[in-house]
């Protein structure tokens, strides 16, 4: 199995610009979360879905930040207009909900960076 | 709501030796796991090793192992032998059982192996 697989590794924009990010989770894999890395308030759940419904987006910051998941294998994050305060790397993570226990599976992250 | 305490935010040990990285959580589940993941300097999350609440037993995987004490709300890890590439840093997290398989992550422990 390819493991959680997100694209770009990196990205550099302008503020302003809008940003997508996208994550394929792993292949039977029913549960997907969004987290951002920051130095200052380290990893923060941003938003969750499962069975590709949004089960809770409390932690996406501002109405900026937005997420779909369209089928089983893929989702994105957008960010539009983007802004120096977003520059973070963001995680995809998924597993499989329905057996306690089951740990999440991280993708390499996008590191994003804002001027 | 969970929370996840890492009073640590950093600590050093010489290869070879041991060092036991310190967890508090708070919650009113009776039923949920606990996690240990590390972060390697290439950003990638890694599951070191998971206990569940129900059970007393110490978890243990090779040189890792967690001395878990449910009635404190405690959750340590103590890594023996310590190598270079234990370098990183370390997550604490929950996870309640039923709950979408949701993580709560503490702020990390960065992890110096000194040669």
């Amino acid at each position: 199995d390819a493991g959680v697989i997100q694209s770009p590794r990196h990205e550099v924009t302008e503020m302003g610009q809008e940003v997508t990010l996208r994550c394929k989770p792993i292949s039977g894999h029913n549960s997907l979360f969004w987290y951002r890395q920051t130095m200052m308030r380290g990893l923060e759940l941003l938003i969750y879905f499962n069975n590709n419904v949004p089960i809770d987006d409390s932690g996406m910051p501002e109405d900026r930040f937005s997420a779909k998941m369209p089928n089983a294998s893929f989702s994105t994050l957008k960010i539009q207009p983007s802004e120096p305060r977003d520059s973070a790397v963001y995680f995809c993570a998924s597993s499989l909900s329905g057996d306690p226990g089951n740990e999440q599976f991280f993708g390499p992250g996008t590191r994003l960076t804002v001027l | 709501a969970q929370t996840v305490t890492q009073s640590q935010p950093e600590m050093s040990v010489q290869e070879a030796e041991t060092v036991t990285l310190s967890c508090t959580y708070d919650t009113s589940e009776n039923n949920y796991y606990l996690f240990w993941y590390k972060q390697p300097p290439s950003r990638q999350m890694i599951l070191v090793i998971r206990q569940e609440a129900y059970k007393q037993q110490n978890a243990t995987e090779n040189r890792f192992s967690v001395n878990f004490q449910k009635a404190a709300k405690s959750f340590s890890l103590k890594i023996s032998d310590s190598q270079l590439g234990d370098t990183a840093m370390y997550f604490c997290a929950f996870m309640k059982v039923g709950g979408y398989q949701k993580v709560t992550f503490g702020t990390g422990t960065k992890l110096q192996v000194i040669p």
